[in-house]
């Protein structure tokens, strides 16, 4: 079965400080992993994802995410937090064996910015 | 990309009664999910819906509870039947329009059941 588990409920981090929002995965086949942001009120938005190739890889806002095979994660990461980055983070992976249009969401991270 | 927008984006409603979710896109799409986000939780699908076939549902839903239409390649509804407090979620549309994986969401219904 595909999952994917975000162990924080909440990460805070200064503005200007690097932030890591953590996710690891479990999957049958090769991982098609990503990240989606929801801001308050706000439908979910795409900002990135892994399929093949380099293992970092670079989205929306100024994100990036480092795909492990070998610690089967895909941590995501930006190197200078903004309060607006403040959202609720969901990794996710698609389900590539048994049925390519369903992803499976992690429970989310809420991430603080504080000024 | 794809603009969706979903009525209403809130309700509440009585225990025992049903409510229809609109969810309309700019564009053709082949394909429509609906999600459930249930509060504090993560979002599940329920259904995938096509134009001209019946949705198809995942583990735990049912088209009794809840019914989809897709009249068109730009519109879906979801009812959500016979409610009870444990239906209070947000209910979310979205598509993948190019295929890859970028999923575009509306902006939600969240439904309160009392």
């Amino acid at each position: 079965a595909q999952s994917v588990a975000q162990p924080e409920d909440q990460v805070n981090v200064a503005e200007g400080n690097p932030l890591t929002v953590k996710c690891t995965y479990s999957v049958s086949g090769n991982p098609y992993l990503f990240w989606y942001v929801q801001y308050p009120n706000r439908g979910l938005q795409f900002l990135l994802k892994y399929i093949t190739g380099d293992n970092l890889v670079k989205g929306s806002y100024g994100f990036e995410a480092e795909f492990n095979k070998s610690q089967t994660s895909f941590h995501l990461k930006k190197p200078s937090a903004l309060v607006s980055d403040s959202a609720l983070y969901f990794c996710a992976v698609r389900d590539v064996r048994y049925n390519f249009n369903k992803f499976y969401f992690g429970s989310g991270t809420k991430l603080n910015v504080k000024p | 990309s794809a603009v969706i927008s979903q009525k209403p984006s809130r309700d509440i409603c009585q225990r025992g009664t049903s409510l229809t979710i609109q969810c309309q896109v700019d564009s053709q799409v082949t394909m429509m999910f609906w999600y459930r986000q249930q509060p504090g939780q993560s979002l599940t699908l329920i259904a995938t819906a096509n134009q001209g076939s019946e949705a198809t549902y995942e583990s735990g839903f049912v088209i009794d509870k809840f019914p989809i239409s897709r009249p068109n390649l730009t519109f879906s509804t979801l009812t959500v039947s016979n409610m009870s407090p444990e239906d209070s979620s947000i209910y979310l549309c979205s598509v993948d329009p190019s295929a890859t994986g970028e999923l575009f969401f509306g902006e939600g219904s969240r439904l309160t059941v009392l």
